[in-house]
């Protein structure tokens, strides 16, 4: 099992440009979560998806944000334009049932840096 | 809303000691509540998870957790701390959408 895969694990841009962030969850996972973290803040949950569907994304923090997930072995975070607080580490993870007692298996991360 | 606070932002032990780390979690129904692992530039790492059948709860490592729901509290112990469990351990409550707390770096020196 290859675990979560994201891509890139690091991603450097100017502002203003676009950034899309990928993520590849569990074969049979059928929930998705991204979260950003930084130091200020921490943990953040910022949507989560249930069978390809996003179920809350009160945490996407603007509009520039965005996500998809176009099939059940994909899903993108999108941030355009991107500004330089946008700099985190951007995680998404899975989980095998909507079940809330399943933890989650998190990706290694995309570090991005918007300068 | 369900939510896990953490005391102590650091906390550095001696190799061989006993490690403590602090979560107390708000809910007003049966929470289901995890321990994460962080080593520096990877993702996070389940540890153990309390799902309301044992208070109890073993998990990796040699961490262990107890569910106590009167003092609201899901303290994360191991008896002797190695070297390699220097890393930032986060408490987690799930609502549908985990929610973590600020998380605990822990040292371990030698």
């Amino acid at each position: 099992d290859a675990g979560v895969i994201q891509s890139p694990r690091h991603e450097v841009t100017e502002m203003g440009q676009e950034v899309t962030l990928r993520c590849k969850p569990i074969s049979g996972h059928n929930s998705l979560f991204w979260y950003r973290q930084t130091m200020m803040r921490g943990l953040e949950l910022l949507i989560y998806f249930n069978n390809n569907v996003p179920i809350d994304d009160s945490g996407m923090p603007e509009d520039r944000f965005s996500a998809k997930m176009p099939n059940a072995s994909f899903s993108t975070l999108k941030i355009q334009p991107s500004e330089p607080r946008d700099s985190a580490v951007y995680f998404c993870a899975s989980s095998p049932n909507r079940t809330v007692g399943y933890g989650y298996t998190f990706g290694s991360g995309t570090r991005l840096t918007v300068v | 809303a369900q939510s896990v606070t953490q005391l102590g932002s650091h906390v550095s032990v001696s190799e061989g000691a006993l490690v403590l780390l602090r979560c107390n979690y708000s809910s007003s129904v049966p929470p289901y509540l995890f321990w994460y692992v962080q080593y520096p530039n990877q993702g996070l790492q389940l540890l153990l998870k309390y799902t309301s059948a044992a208070t109890l709860v073993k998990g990796i490592n040699g961490f262990e957790a107890e569910f106590k729901k009167s003092e609201t509290s899901f303290h994360l112990t191991k008896p002797s701390a190695h070297m390699s469990d220097a890393a930032e351990y986060f408490c987690a409550v799930s609502t549908w959408g985990m929610r973590f707390g600020a998380g605990t770096r822990l040292t371990v020196k030698p």
